[in-house]
């Protein structure tokens, strides 16, 4: 069975650094792109980034080049998404997403609450 | 990037009704089009990708169809369980951009 499960909510100020997970299980992990989506509170989904693990191509949206890292662990199956200076406008659920054939969300973790706040 | 707008941005029905989501990309995308369904406080969901597969476990009253730049969700009889936030998305090249949303709710 594929398996997304995200690390916990945390709550953090403004101007320090964060990175949370995606634990996975249940396939490949090399070979199928994973990738970030954000939801802010009552928003829309917006797509951040893609990383395929197997050679480690990443991807940003423009919206969010430059203002989180994205990256992957292959021997322990695990992606991670990262800040190193939040803001209050951050505060938002991060979704991962494993992408598959189509570039189709095919399975989707269950969200971190980041809540950015003075 | 491509730009997805959706049509309407809210609606409102009945049990049994049959509804229609239309989704329109700024640019070609092939069939390079997915569908999302979200529920409050959920992970989104998908229902449909390549524009008119329907995911494994997704219920025969959803479709899909569409190419280009224009395509649609149709739901063939609303159900209880229906009444959500669906997302069209296109993959066809990075940024994957989402669509604003459609809320259906009960009229």
């Amino acid at each position: 069975e594929v398996q997304l499960v995200q690390s916990g909510a945390e709550v953090r100020k403004p101007g320090e650094s964060l990175k949370i997970s995606c634990d996975t299980s249940g396939y490949s992990f090399s070979t199928y792109s994973i990738g970030w989506v954000r939801q802010m509170p009552g928003k829309g989904l917006e797509w951040m980034g893609i990383i395929y693990p197997g050679d480690s191509d990443t991807r940003y949206s423009p919206s969010f080049e430059g203002q989180v890292t994205i990256s992957a662990d292959t021997s322990i199956t695990t992606a991670y998404l990262q800040w190193s200076s939040l803001k209050a406008s951050d505060t938002a659920i991060y979704y991962c997403a494993r992408h598959n054939g189509y570039n189709e969300i095919d399975y989707w973790g269950q969200g971190t609450l980041v809540t950015v706040s003075s | 990037d491509i730009q997805m707008t959706q049509s309407p941005s809210s609606l409102s029905a009945s049990v049994g009704d049959r509804v229609t989501i239309t989704c329109r990309a700024s640019q070609t995308i092939s069939n390079y089009l997915n569908w999302y369904q979200q529920k409050p406080g959920k992970a989104p969901k998908l229902l449909i990708f390549a524009a008119s597969i329907l995911q494994s476990g997704v219920p025969s009253r959803f479709s899909g169809s569409g190419s280009g730049t224009d395509f649609a969700l149709t739901i063939s009889s609303l159900q209880p369980e229906d009444f959500a936030t669906y997302y069209c998305q296109q993959s066809y090249i990075t940024p994957f951009t989402f669509g604003p949303g459609t809320k259906l709710d009960v009229k």
